[in-house]
């Protein structure tokens, strides 16, 4: 899951296995969600979106599911692969007057094992 | 994200020092954002631009400054550089012309001061 702080909490999975990254968000007006991947040296790089009339989404490879009752995302990897590897965070979009603003979460940094 | 370009890739300077980063994109989006990337934090942003006669601060614009010289050039200066603002610089675009659109970054300048 998402968390502050120095070190980015981690998920460990086996190649081939299917990952799961958390997130919590803190708005519940939040209308619009997306997934990024961040690999070592690079910029954030988008993933996949849901706005919040959807509950699921499917994209090549990645799910996002929301739940809007507990302000809860996660993005589904199946058959997670050493490509993968990277730091991931969730992002929310919030009116602020009349501009929506992303608020990004820390991140999840997922490790593959070969 | 080579759509994204930021200059230069990485700085080392020394306090009080007047620093310049540049971006330039390709997409054809009107709007423009410069962020801060630190580490256990979340993408926070600088300042926004939403086209070429608009600027507006982000949640931490104290220090920095920012001119949209066309379209697609967007550039970030810290008039006299001090050691905390040592960080991961990321240039974003979104296209306007729908609501809830993703952000696309560039791959970051890391800058260190001494």
């Amino acid at each position: 899951g998402e968390s502050v702080g120095l070190h980015l909490p981690t998920l460990s999975v086996q190649e081939g296995d299917n990952s799961i990254i958390n997130c919590a968000y803190s708005n519940s007006a939040s209308d619009y969600f997306i997934w990024y991947k961040q690999e070592s040296g690079k910029g954030p790089q988008f993933i996949i979106d849901i706005r919040s009339n959807m509950d699921k989404r499917q994209g090549q490879r990645v799910t996002v599911l929301l739940n809007k009752t507990v302000k809860h995302l996660s993005l589904q990897i199946a058959a997670t692969q050493p490509g993968d590897s990277a730091v991931y965070f969730c992002a929310e979009s919030v009116l602020r007057g009349a501009t929506n603003k992303l608020i990004f979460g820390t991140g999840t940094l997922l490790a593959v094992q070969p | 994200d080579a759509d994204v370009t930021q200059t230069p890739r990485n700085r080392i300077t020394k306090t009080g020092k007047r620093i310049m980063l540049e971006c330039s994109q390709t997409k054809g989006h009107d709007r423009m954002y410069w962020y801060r990337q630190d580490p256990g934090l979340g993408l926070r942003l600088i300042y926004y631009s939403f086209d070429v006669k608009d600027i507006n601060k982000g949640e931490i614009s104290d220090g920095y400054s920012v001119s949209r010289q066309a379209q697609a050039k967007f550039s970030l200066s810290l008039e006299s550089a001090i050691p905390n603002q040592t960080a991961l610089y990321f240039c974003a675009t979104s296209d306007p012309a729908r609501a809830n659109q993703p952000q696309h970054f560039g791959d970051g300048t890391r800058l260190s001061i001494l």
